[in-house]
């Protein structure tokens, strides 16, 4: 059962527009939602993170809208760089009885073309 | 920054035979994890450990062991590796009490 869902495996966008990422869940317990930014050869790191007491996270260029009520989000990439070009990874923390983990969704890749 | 490594960075393996992928962090976190990544299912989590001398079981454990020798140290095994099992692996760490995961750069693992 796929907990955390993002809607598309790919996205591509051209320099200087606005990327969408979409995210949904299924467990309204959840309440701490990172996103990771992943290159190639290397390890997923955390790019921005949204409780869900907000309904806006902004950083930079980075801003996640959270919509408590629908159980979805999205991860907006504005003015998008070729440097941009990464795979994205939605995730959301699960507390449970023998500890707490993050659920991690398939991952968008971005492709950003100049 | 928090840094965590992890050797061998590239492995071949025989199906049968006995792997051993090993990771090392150096911020004294008190959580590492063990996730594998495969195109189509993202990250999953394979094992898990609250610190020296824990294990957990994550969603996917199993063919797999693990162990946690020391604050700094977590293994993941493989006792009789399989094809399916062929993938690339990924170790993590995070503070007790604290949401962020840092990842290492990850061991890719073919078994033929």
């Amino acid at each position: 059962q796929q907990q955390v869902r993002q809607s598309s495996q790919s996205l591509t966008v051209w320099e200087g527009e606005t990327a969408i990422l979409n995210c949904s869940y299924e467990n309204s317990a959840f309440d701490y939602f990172p996103w990771y930014q992943q290159f190639p050869g290397e390890g997923p790191a955390l790019l921005i993170a949204i409780r869900s007491v907000s309904d806006k996270k902004e950083d930079g260029r980075f801003t996640i809208f959270f919509n408590k009520r629908e159980k979805n989000l999205s991860l907006h990439i504005k003015d998008s760089q070729p440097g941009d070009s990464a795979t994205y990874f939605c995730a959301a923390k699960f507390y449970g009885s023998s500890g707490n983990k993050l659920i991690f969704g398939i991952g968008t890749l971005l492709s950003v073309k100049p | 920054e928090a840094a965590v490594t992890q050797s061998p960075r590239n492995k071949v393996a025989v199906t049968g035979g006995k792997v051993t992928l090993s990771c090392n962090q150096t911020n004294n976190h008190n959580n590492m994890y063990w996730y594998r990544q495969d195109t189509g299912h993202g990250l999953r989590l394979i094992h898990y450990s609250y610190g020296a001398g824990s294990t957990e079981k994550g969603d996917i454990p199993d063919g797999y062991k693990a162990s946690r020798p020391s604050q700094e140290n977590f293994s993941l095994i493989l006792e009789l590796a399989t094809p399916s099992q062929t993938s690339v692996y990924f170790c993590a760490s995070g503070g007790q009490g604290q949401d962020t995961q840092y990842f290492g750069p990850g061991t890719r693992l073919l078994v033929l």
